[in-house]
């Protein structure tokens, strides 16, 4: 199962792109990297997965390089609404034997106007 | 509307009382789980199910049972709470398979108290 390593915690400002990278070393073959939003007393709801190179929809984009080893999250000038908890997820869906996951701490990113 | 469902919400209860916490969704997925959330510690997986009366153990199984006797329900029982079971629990379902991204859909989270 691959670990994944965030940090713990990120200051940005209105209107500034945010990039929240996402360490897993071990990745293996057929994993995937999927992105995790959460508010507060919210349940975490999915943002953006990819498997190689570039991903990009109309929250955010996610950059993969060739090695698999790393991911970064990327948000388009952000507001206040995006303060939440980020988490990345890195496991195989495809498969009847993966049912176990491991997210890590999460990266808390705090907006200030 | 496609959801999660966890009952109760909110619940206070004491050392050594039963109680269960639901989880259904109708989404028909193969796949469901159940976390815990502490301040500082992310998700911990606690159990998850493959399929119906297929289950297995996450990172945290101690303390909790769970079962799957129907697609739709997979319910979390603590059979004796102690107050380090205090948390916040989230159920989450996914589709398993070709044709599915693994996206995990979670409930809105049932926060427990054991006194």
């Amino acid at each position: 199962l691959a670990k994944t390593t965030q940090p713990i915690s990120m200051d940005s400002y209105e209107g500034q792109e945010v990039n929240i990278t996402c360490s897993h070393n071990n990745i293996a073959t057929n994993d995937y990297i999927t992105w995790y939003q959460q508010f507060p007393s919210q349940g975490p709801r999915f943002i953006i997965q990819g498997y190689k190179t570039k991903v990009t929809n109309e929250v955010a984009s996610l950059f993969i390089p060739a090695d698999r080893k790393s991911s970064t999250l990327s948000l388009p000038r952000v507001s206040l609404s995006d303060t939440a908890v980020y988490y990345c997820l890195v496991a195989n869906h495809l498969t009847s034997n993966t049912g176990k996951l491991i997210f890590g701490q999460g990266t808390t990113l705090q907006v200030k106007p | 509307e496609a959801q999660v469902t966890q009952n109760p919400r909110y619940l206070i209860t004491v050392t050594g009382k039963k109680l269960t916490v639901t989880c259904s969704q109708n989404m028909n997925h193969e796949y469901m789980s159940w976390y815990r959330q502490d301040p500082g510690l992310g998700l911990r997986q606690i159990y998850y199910s493959m399929n119906v009366e297929v289950t297995d153990k996450g990172d945290v199984p101690e303390g909790y049972k769970v079962s799957r006797k129907e697609k739709r329900n997979f319910p979390l029982i603590l059979e004796s709470p102690s107050p380090n079971q205090t948390s916040l629990y989230f159920c989450a379902s996914s589709g398993v398979g070709q044709g599915h991204t693994g996206e995990l859909f979670f409930g809105e989270g049932s926060r427990l108290t054991v006194l």
